[in-house]
């Protein structure tokens, strides 16, 4: 099993740019998350889905959309990236309760310039 | 938004040493965990606590749930050079998921 996989590991945008992130996890998990890290600041959930066809909105929401096609799939979207969305996004997936284990995947490093 | 404290940001320690980091919230938490997170990499799960008082182990690592339900403790006995590491509590409220600030470990040989 390849677990929580994160696609790019890195990308470089400029402002006003678009993209999109991809997770996906092949462990049959209900509840995919993605987080932003940031220094000295922790993780901060940013959308959320506790199944296919579903979101919903973390702590800090703004700027980004999500979609849930799949079950295994969630995907970022970045419409207008601003240089407050450089960060560290990680995607996580875990069974069906928010207090259960997350796995989460290996990170993007998301420069925007 | 809600925000979990740890103390202390950062730790020294030589290696051997015992380990103690603390996480505080000003809301109640029903499940607390602990995380570690290596360079370069995602956080893993350590310990998961989900009852008010409980003392859960993992090898050399303690985690402990606090009775007032707005703290949680991680010990790390007999460090090693592996410990090193940042390690994060979280915890659901409502549908929200939260993380600490973290505690930045370096274990010096």
């Amino acid at each position: 099993n390849a677990g929580v996989t994160q696609t790019p590991k890195f990308r470089v945008l400029k402002t006003g740019q678009s993209m999109t992130l991809l997770c996906a996890q092949d462990m049959n998990h209900e509840y995919m998350y993605w987080y932003r890290q940031d220094p000295g600041m922790g993780l901060r959930l940013i959308h959320y889905s506790v199944g296919e066809g579903t979101t919903a909105k973390g702590e800090v929401p703004d700027g980004y959309n999500v979609s849930r096609l799949k079950k295994q799939n969630f995907l970022l979207g970045l419409e207008s990236a601003a240089p407050s969305q450089t960060s560290v996004y990680f995607c996580a997936s875990s069974y069906p309760r928010l207090g259960n284990e997350q796995f989460f995947g290996p990170g993007t490093r998301l420069t925007v310039l | 938004g809600q925000q979990l404290n740890q103390s202390p940001q950062s730790m020294f320690i030589q290696e051997g040493e015992d380990v103690s980091m603390n996480c505080t919230s000003s809301s109640i938490f029903n499940t607390w965990l602990w995380y570690k997170q290596d360079p370069g990499e995602g956080p893993v799960l350590l310990i998961a606590l989900y009852k008010a008082g409980e003392l859960t182990s993992n090898g050399r690592l303690t985690a402990q749930f606090g009775i007032t339900r707005k703290d949680s403790f991680l010990n790390i006995s007999a460090s090693i050079p592996s410990d090193v590491g940042i390690y994060f509590c979280a915890g659901p409220t409502g549908n929200q998921f939260y993380f600490g600030t973290g505690t930045s470990l370096t274990v010096i040989p």
